[in-house]
């Protein structure tokens, strides 16, 4: 199975900072790669698909890139609606994985 | 506007059967891929199981592979997940998600399963 190493797996952080989140894949995925958050108690949505696309409906502020396997999700200026957990999923081969959750917290 | 709805999530002793349903709306059900994944208290998320939109391919994680069984009835909107030999590491949440092209577009808002005595 492909292994997802998120990093780091918590992060205090204030509104308005620039926020980066990585993952690493144990090996190639090409851009197979999505990015979800989940809030507390709630279902996980989709942010980014296919490493940098973002999914309709999502704030400009979050982007996502790709070099060689390693993935990085950036939220340019956090806001308050913005803390919660983020994993990232290959979709490259089933099972399909995930990266362990990074929390984002309110420094 | 998408909706997947889970049911049949409750308590159940080791050992025992489940059988969960997601019903679909506002999507045409029959033209997506459909997925479980599961979230232990505490912990991660889990990806168990796949069924392609005619139910021509089905894929299992290792952890729930000879025990689960997912299904599905185009003609029902509905999704199945017959859930047997259960142990307390089954305990979780399980989601339902469609997936388009390789990636979990959306979820619905989960099941509680508890197995225990």
């Amino acid at each position: 199975d492909i292994q997802m190493t998120q990093s780091p797996s918590s992060l205090s952080a204030s509104v308005g900072d620039r926020v980066t989140i990585t993952c690493r894949a144990s090996q190639s995925i090409t851009s197979y790669l999505n990015w979800y958050q989940q809030k507390s108690g709630k279902a996980p949505k989709l942010l980014i698909y296919s490493a940098s696309s973002v999914q309709s409906g999502v704030p400009s502020r979050f982007s996502g890139s790709r070099s060689g396997t390693d993935f990085t999700l950036t939220i340019s200026s956090l806001q308050p609606e913005d803390f919660a957990t983020y994993y990232c999923q290959q979709s490259f081969t089933i099972p399909w994985t995930f990266g362990q959750g990074t929390k984002v917290e309110i420094k | 506007e998408v909706q997947l709805v889970e049911s049949g999530g409750g308590l159940v002793q080791p050992g025992g059967s489940l059988r969960l349903s997601c019903a679909a709306s506002g999507l045409t059900f029959s033209s997506y891929n459909m997925n479980w994944v599961r979230q232990a208290p505490g912990k991660g998320l889990e990806w168990i199981s796949y069924i392609s939109s005619s139910s021509s391919s089905i894929y299992y994680a290792d952890s729930v592979k000879g025990r689960f069984t997912i299904s599905r009835d185009n003609a029902k909107n509905s999704l199945y997940l017959q859930m047997n030999s259960l142990t307390a590491e089954d305990t979780a949440v399980y989601y339902c998600a469609n997936s388009g092209n390789s990636r979990l577009d959306y979820w619905g808002q989960g099941t509680l399963v508890t197995v225990s005595s």
